[in-house]
């Protein structure tokens, strides 16, 4: 799996959107881009992948470059609920659901009243 | 999405003792289930790869003996921990990927404490 590059931390006002960003820059043709997040003594929390088209669920929206060697995160109106430790995590899919996940460091992401 | 669930959240237990710990996928097949160690401010590890019907495969430095893990049908593995020390006090959890193979999905964890 490729390596992904995040910030260690982030604050956003409550309200605002987040915009978390991730460098992938040995990501493969084959590799999707995932978000995870993790609230403390939780397990992690799967948000949203994608190949290289921009994607957008009821949690977020996730910004690929053309080149795939980064993306960003969005959170459109973050609220405190929001705040949580966020992971970026590169992988290919496949159907028989083998490969692992590999976690890095991620953002902790701090929303602000 | 799908759900994992685990059992139980939180135990206990003296240093010696052996705690086993489940993890279910409630509403689909997993036949590959994966489990994770996390230390207080730090990132999740994976520690073994469960494999339905089959051994599980241990990653580099998990000892296979003292982690015992089982995974009879395509709904649950379970984890044995043997002869818990406290350092082997910590959060884990498991994760699941649905039939697309595409998204894995991570239970809420277990939170062990051996005194």
């Amino acid at each position: 799996d490729a390596k992904t590059t995040q910030p260690p931390s982030m604050d956003c006002a409550e309200g605002r959107a987040a915009n978390l960003p991730c460098n992938h820059s040995t990501i493969s043709g084959n590799e999707y881009v995932y978000w995870y997040r993790q609230i403390h003594s939780q397990g992690p929390q799967y948000i949203i992948h994608g190949l290289k088209n921009n994607e957008t669920n009821e949690m977020a929206s996730l910004i690929i470059t053309e080149d795939r060697k980064s993306s960003t995160l969005i959170l459109p109106h973050a609220t405190l609920r929001d705040t949580a430790v966020y992971y970026c995590i590169v992988r290919v899919a496949n159907s028989g659901g083998y490969q692992k996940v590999t976690f890095g460091t991620g953002t902790k992401l701090q929303v602000i009243p | 999405g799908a759900v994992v669930s685990q059992h139980p959240s939180w135990v206990i237990c003296k240093s010696g003792t052996s705690v086993k710990i489940e993890c279910r996928s409630l509403d689909f097949q997993a036949t590959t289930m994966f489990w994770y160690r996390q230390f207080p401010k730090q990132s999740l590890m994976l520690m073994a790869t469960s494999n339905e019907g089959s051994k599980a495969t241990y990653e580099q430095g998990v000892e296979k003996d003292k982690f015992l893990i089982n995974h009879a049908s395509l709904t649950l593995s379970t984890l044995t921990v043997t002869s818990a020390h406290p350092e082997d006090s910590s959060f884990y959890i498991c994760s699941a990927s649905d039939r697309t193979g595409e998204t894995q999905y991570f239970g809420p964890g277990t939170r062990l404490l051996v005194l």
